[in-house]
């Protein structure tokens, strides 16, 4: 079974807000990720990490960032909030030890943003 | 360059009728595939998956044949029921160890009328 934990599960708050969305995993794996979900269900990778102090930014832009320092605990934050960014946040990790290993998601974070 | 192209939904059936959605993809060497499930309000499950050309992928009487041949992995049930009702992702992951660049389908809906 996973153990992956998103906070908060639904949050709503105005613009220029400054938030973290908060990820952590107890399966020791070393890649989390992080994925934007429109409307239309469609994932896009927004940030990802090979382990601590290592972040990548992934296909779609975002103002948002990461920080990896405990192989853990995975942290989006936004500086400031707009309403571009109600969406829903979905956090994953995989073990990088198995080729090819399936993703385990939590159940994410759905934003909105006034 | 890498891809993969899901059929695209929303797809509502009836209880007891058969499901196909249809998955292919481009890719470089012969990665592992795998269909992930994710119910409303929720993160994403893995379904099932195959490692390997011509394995067949199965869970709760949904199945996948990982075909090398016409790059397919294309999700079947004989008989749908409401509960089934979800967003289905198809995902190989594409990248070596190295990349950690993940990249989804696009996700099909279904829904199952009683």
């Amino acid at each position: 079974e996973a153990d992956i934990y998103q906070t908060p599960r639904y949050l709503v708050i105005g613009t220029g807000k400054k938030i973290t969305l908060e990820c952590s995993q107890t399966m020791g794996h070393d890649k989390m990720y992080w994925y934007q979900q429109d409307p239309g269900m469609e994932l896009h990778l927004i940030h990802y990490s090979y382990g601590v102090n290592s972040t990548e930014k992934g296909d779609l832009s975002s103002e948002s960032t990461v920080s990896r320092i405990r192989t853990e605990h995975f942290p989006l934050t936004l500086e400031s909030a707009r309403p571009s960014h109600t969406s829903q946040y979905l956090c994953a990790s995989s073990d990088t030890g198995i080729i090819n290993s399936p993703l385990h998601f939590g159940n994410g974070t759905r934003l909105t943003v006034t | 360059g890498d891809s993969v192209t899901q059929m695209e939904g929303p797809v509502t059936l009836s209880e007891e009728a058969c499901l196909t959605i249809n998955c292919t993809y481009t890719a470089t060497g012969y990665p592992s595939l795998f269909w992930y499930v994710q119910y409303p309000g929720e993160g994403l499950q893995l379904l099932l998956k195959a490692t390997k050309a011509d394995d067949k992928g199965s869970n709760k009487g949904f199945e996948a044949t990982y075909r090398k041949e016409t790059t397919s992995f294309h999700l079947e049930k004989g008989s749908v029921q409401v509960s089934d009702s979800a967003v289905y992702f198809c995902f190989p992951p594409f990248g070596s160890s190295n990349t950690g660049k993940l990249i989804f389908g696009q996700g099909t809906t279904l829904q199952v009328k009683p």
